[in-house]
């Protein structure tokens, strides 16, 4: 199985600052196939971006991702209120298709 | 807009069967797309469990399959899951999900229901 390490465990940044969260695949991720979701408390999670790069639907374009093989990274520009939540990357190349433990982003 | 709500008993006892629903609104799950559920244990991560296609094909984790039953009701317009012989391990937070048209990630979520593995 890829296990997905991402880091930091929690990043605590303020408003209008720059996020920058890590995922990091034991082997390479096929096709860089790999999704990053948000996650705020009681809500359902949210599809940020999908194959490593590409913006869902509605997403702002604060937020980009970036990377291949078994380095990816999302990067929040600007930080705004609503965005401070929890992050997680998850692979579908290759079954079973395993999730990140996540990066809290807290308000500093 | 499409929107998945899960549903079913919050406490289980240990060896018993989990079930679980999924609801969705405002879209026929018979159209298209796969239906799928993850869960994540309370303090641990996200853990991918399977997915049921809008004709009743399956495919589970591997690490769970031995126990796993995914199943589709087209009258009612929702998918269920059935885990069996339970343990407290199996203490999560399960949520239902849709599967991206074209790839095997999950593109719209429900907010999850807890479901904890007590006697």
């Amino acid at each position: 199985d890829i296990v997905l390490t991402q880091s930091p465990g929690t990043l605590s940044l303020s408003p209008g600052e720059r996020a920058t969260l890590s995922c990091r695949a034991s082997q390479s991720v096929s096709s860089n196939y790999l999704v990053w979701y948000q996650h705020k408390p009681g809500q359902a999670p949210r599809l940020l971006i999908y194959g490593a790069s590409s913006r869902a639907t509605g997403v702002p374009d604060r937020f980009s991702g970036s990377g291949s093989g078994t380095d990816f990274t999302l990067t929040i520009s600007r930080l705004q209120p609503e965005d401070f939540a929890v992050y997680y990357c998850q692979q579908y190349g290759n079954s079973p298709y395993t999730f990140g433990q996540g990066t809290e982003l807290e308000i500093k | 807009q499409v929107q998945l709500q899960e549903s079913g008993p919050g406490l289980v006892k240990p060896s018993d069967t989990l079930s679980l629903t999924c609801d969705v609104s405002d879209y026929s799950i018979t159209s298209s797309y796969w239906w799928g559920w993850i869960r994540q244990p309370p303090g641990k991560g996200l853990e991918w469990i399977g997915y049921i296609s809008y004709s009743g094909s399956t495919f589970y984790n591997p690490s769970l399959k031995s126990r796993v039953t995914m199943s589709i009701d087209t009258s009612k317009n929702h998918f269920s899951l059935k885990l069996t012989s339970v343990t407290a391990v199996d203490t999560a937070v399960y949520y239902c999900a849709r599967k991206d048209r074209g790839h095997w990630y999950f593109d719209l979520w429900g907010r999850g229901a807890l479901v904890t593995v007590s006697s």
